[in-house]
């Protein structure tokens, strides 16, 4: 099935940097959502965009929805240790599509 | 409010068991999600539900496995009989009406 390519794969930054990382389709997404994962739980939606430009804060979290349609982003601000974990893109890419494509992961590694 | 509730959070079985998984949906959703992780394969799809009725079990592996929603408050996912290839985590997660999922805490499924 069709997959969304998020990159980096994965991060290894000190504690107090910023973060960004992204997430590409071949086809247009109505909605973007972003998960994050810890080790031995589930999925947690962190925030969701529903309009091609919106730019959405939670936190020290920001994402946005690409313009094209095709690419959202989210960035992390001032970094902390339970920032850690794996980071997924999501979105139905049909208009009305109830099943949601998932990206590849991005592992965010927090150095002490 | 609670969320996704899971149960239970830890299943060790042998081969040729059968396996039963439980899921209560958050209140008020009207579609229910099975998912698979593994670490090759990442998250699948395996089932999902409208107002109790499954929509698409295309992701389902085999015959092997079943789903029931006799309800809007449960669903169960059954393996019979389990193989060692079945072990996974297992996530089931409900839906908004503006098309958020949200993931249960999984259950992590282990077959000798």
């Amino acid at each position: 099935g069709q997959q969304l390519n998020q990159s980096p794969q994965s991060m290894f930054i000190q504690e107090g940097e910023d973060v960004s990382m992204n997430c590409t389709s071949s086809s247009i997404f109505n909605t973007w959502l972003w998960y994050k994962q810890d080790p031995g739980e589930g999925p947690v939606l962190l925030i969701a965009l529903y309009k091609a430009g919106e730019l959405t804060s939670n936190g020290r979290l920001t994402a946005q929805f690409g313009i094209t349609r095709k690419d959202s982003f989210l960035n992390i601000s001032a970094s902390i240790p339970s920032d850690v974990g794996i980071y997924f893109c999501a979105g139905p890419n049909n208009f009305g599509n109830e099943k949601l494509t998932f990206g590849t992961g991005t592992r965010l590694t927090i150095i002490p | 409010d609670a969320g996704v509730i899971q149960s239970p959070r830890h299943e060790v079985t042998e081969m040729g068991q059968e396996v039963t998984l439980r899921c209560k949906p958050i209140s008020g959703h009207n579609s229910l999600f099975w998912y698979r992780q593994t670490m090759m394969r990442g998250l699948e799809l395996l089932i999902y539900f409208n107002n109790n009725v499954p929509i698409d079990d295309s992701g389902m592996p085999e015959d092997r496995f079943s789903a029931k929603m006799p309800n809007a408050s449960f669903s169960t996912l059954k393996i019979q009989p389990s193989e060692p290839r079945d072990s996974a985590v297992y996530f089931c997660a409900s839906r908004t009406i503006t098309g958020e999922q949200f993931f249960g805490p999984g259950t992590r499924l282990t077959v000798l």
